[in-house]
């Protein structure tokens, strides 16, 4: 069965205080994965999209890396805005239900 | 350009009631999705339609949900009866067409249910 699992649950950082969030899947043949965004009281907000091993891709102070086991979100020098709930998933591999899997978040609060 | 436009935003009602939620997606997308999310979860997928048709509903409780897209554009999801633990967000999705491949999944802000 697809799976994927994020680690931490929670985060707190200073601000300043770079960190990463991880996100490890099981599943054949993937065809994507998917980093969002997600603040309290509203919907999941698109951040990037990582198709292969070795591909990164950055939007200010974060960066997704991507290997054929797992997925980093690199957070460099967070200010409190960037707190927020932080969501990775994938589409069904090959043969598997055919249903988007997502983890069940990283809470990242950063203090100023 | 507008988001996924969704409501109520929020709605509170005793069990064995029934409820609708509605949708409307970003213009041009022909792909629409519903989700459920609990606290604490990430969403879980009730339902996702290619223009009118439902393509993948293995996960909706067709007992007491129901779904329909007419003309390929908005979308409403019932439930009746509710029950307590239908208690969650509703959540309403949008993507270009998946028939090339996966495409991002643009979100609406959702539906918080709760049911008394």
């Amino acid at each position: 069965e697809d799976q994927v699992t994020q680690s931490p649950e929670a985060l707190r950082l200073q601000e300043g205080e770079s960190s990463s969030l991880n996100c490890s899947y099981t599943v054949s043949g993937l065809r994507g994965l998917f980093w969002y965004r997600q603040d309290p009281g509203k919907g999941p907000e698109f951040l990037f999209t990582l198709y292969s091993a070795g591909e990164e891709k950055e939007k200010e102070r974060l960066k997704a890396t991507l290997t054929k086991k797992e997925s980093f979100l690199h957070i460099t020098a967070p200010k409190p805005e960037d707190s927020a709930t932080y969501l990775c998933a994938v589409p069904p591999g090959e043969g598997g239900s055919e249903k988007l899997v997502f983890g069940k978040g990283t809470k990242l609060t950063v203090n100023p | 350009e507008a988001g996924v436009v969704q409501s109520p935003r929020y709605k509170i009602i005793e069990k064995k009631q029934p409820v609708a939620f509605w949708c409307n997606p970003i213009s041009g997308h022909n792909t629409l999705y519903w989700y459920l999310q609990n606290l604490g979860q990430g969403p879980e997928l009730l339902i996702r339609y290619e223009n009118e048709e439902a393509v993948d509903d293995s996960q909706l409780p067709k007992d007491r949900f129901s779904a329909e897209r007419l003309k390929g554009v908005d979308s409403t999801l019932k439930i009746q009866p509710a029950e307590l633990g239908d208690s969650a967000v509703y959540l309403c999705a949008s993507s270009l067409s998946e028939t090339s491949g996966y495409n991002e999944q643009f979100f609406g802000p959702g539906t918080r249910l709760t049911v008394l």
